[in-house]
Formats: C-alpha cells, structure tokens, sequence
C-alpha cells in the first residue's frame, strides 16, 4: 500500500513566493525523506528527517515532522524558475524491510 | 565521485529483443537499486541488492533479470518485454547495507518498447 501522500499534487507559484508541500503516511517511520526530480531525470535527495526530529533545515528548505499527525512539510523559501521540479517524500516502515516507499510526489512550476 | 552513472540514456526495443541496462558508482556503496517509473508517477521499488547479494525482489516478472557483478556494478537484463514494461528505470545506490538511508540516484534509463 502506498505509504506516503502528497497534498497539493500539482502547485504553481510566482518566482519570489514561497511554496508548501505536505505528505502524509500512515504507518510509524524511521525517518521521512525528501526527494527533488526534474524532468525525466534522476531524483536528488534533499532533506532527512529522524522520528525523533522535528524540524531540519537546509539552505532555503525546511522540514517539519509531526508524527503524532503522521505529516511533513516541506516549505521552499525564495523560489527560484530553477525550483521547477516534482518532489517526492518517501518513509520506510519502522518493522520489517524499512525499504522506502515514494509519495505520488507535487508538481511544482515556478512561474517568472 | 558522487556519480550514479547509468547506460544507456535512452533505449529502444522489440518485444523479441534482448538487451541490459548498466549502473555504475564508485562510492562505495553496499546497497544498490533499481526502480521503475511510468510518467508521472512516483518511482516503484523492483530489485535491491544488499552486499552484492539479491535482498528484495519486488514480484517483478522474470522478464526482467537483476545481476550484481560486484559491489560497484549492476545489471538488468531485459528479455520479451511488453509494451507497458515502456518507462524510466532509475538505478540508485546507498552507503550501508540499510535501505532506509540516503538514495543517491543515477539519471535513468528512458526505454520505450514497441
């Protein structure tokens, strides 16, 4: 079953704002990632974040953690057209495998 | 080199064909992947080798054949595809033998099955 999912699946913003992306899981995790992927390219990771952790930041990006509401954040300060991509959270399980699982992933255009 | 480098970029195929994609890194990594992905959708987890050793076999059809070499090469060899077997195949690798760690990926293979 899917373990993660993303709320918006699409987003467009004006160069400059900032943008919110939200995933949600439903089983308790290790730790929830974040992946970045432009255009039929490969994904780059972005963020990790701990069960014990509640926030992380790095650069113009921070994650949140709630993991009494099951729920991250990824909040991308300042965007840039460059931010243009599809981001995808990801969580393994905290029994079994912990393999990771994708989210359906948000659509992101950053519009000049 | 932090580089997952994956060949070829782009592939085209008969059903009848039999062909292989390469993943390479020399990070030194113990764990490597590969993931298939239909357009947009997120990437589905299908074989991971753990120690050079085959650890999960997601159910994939026997179509598609893993193989680890050794711990810096891996292998998919594909044999009497369908056309819906057409996606991007991501290959990634990750630091220990645990596969909830940091996935660094390679740029993928786009193949279309005709």
């Amino acid at each position: 079953s899917q373990q993660g999912e993303e709320d918006p699946q699409a987003l467009s913003i004006q160069e400059g704002e900032n943008a919110t992306m939200n995933c949600s899981y439903k089983t308790s995790i290790n730790n929830l990632q974040w992946y970045r992927q432009n255009s039929g390219r490969g994904l780059v990771h972005l963020i990790l974040i701990r069960s014990n952790e509640r926030e992380k930041h790095s650069g113009r990006l921070r994650v949140t953690l709630d993991t009494s509401k099951k729920s991250s954040s990824l909040l991308i300060t300042a965007s840039r057209a460059a931010d243009t991509a599809s981001y995808f959270c990801a969580t393994d399980h905290l029994q079994g495998a912990q393999k990771l699982v994708f989210g359906q992933g948000t659509r992101l255009t950053i519009n000049p | 080199d932090t580089e997952v480098t994956q060949t070829p970029k782009h592939l085209v195929m008969g059903m009848t064909n039999k062909k292989s994609l390469k993943c390479e890194q020399h990070m030194g990594h113990r764990a490597m992947y590969w993931y298939k992905q239909k357009a947009k959708k997120p990437p589905e987890l299908m074989f991971v080798y753990s120690y050079e050793k085959l650890s999960i076999n997601e159910s994939v059809p026997s179509r598609f054949s893993p193989e680890c070499p050794n711990s810096s090469l891996l292998n998919l060899h594909l044999h009497a595809l369908q056309p819906e077997d057409s996606a991007l195949y991501l290959c990634a690798s990750s630091q220990g033998g645990r596969m909830n760690e940091k996935l660094f990926f390679g740029s993928g293979t786009q193949l279309s099955v005709l």
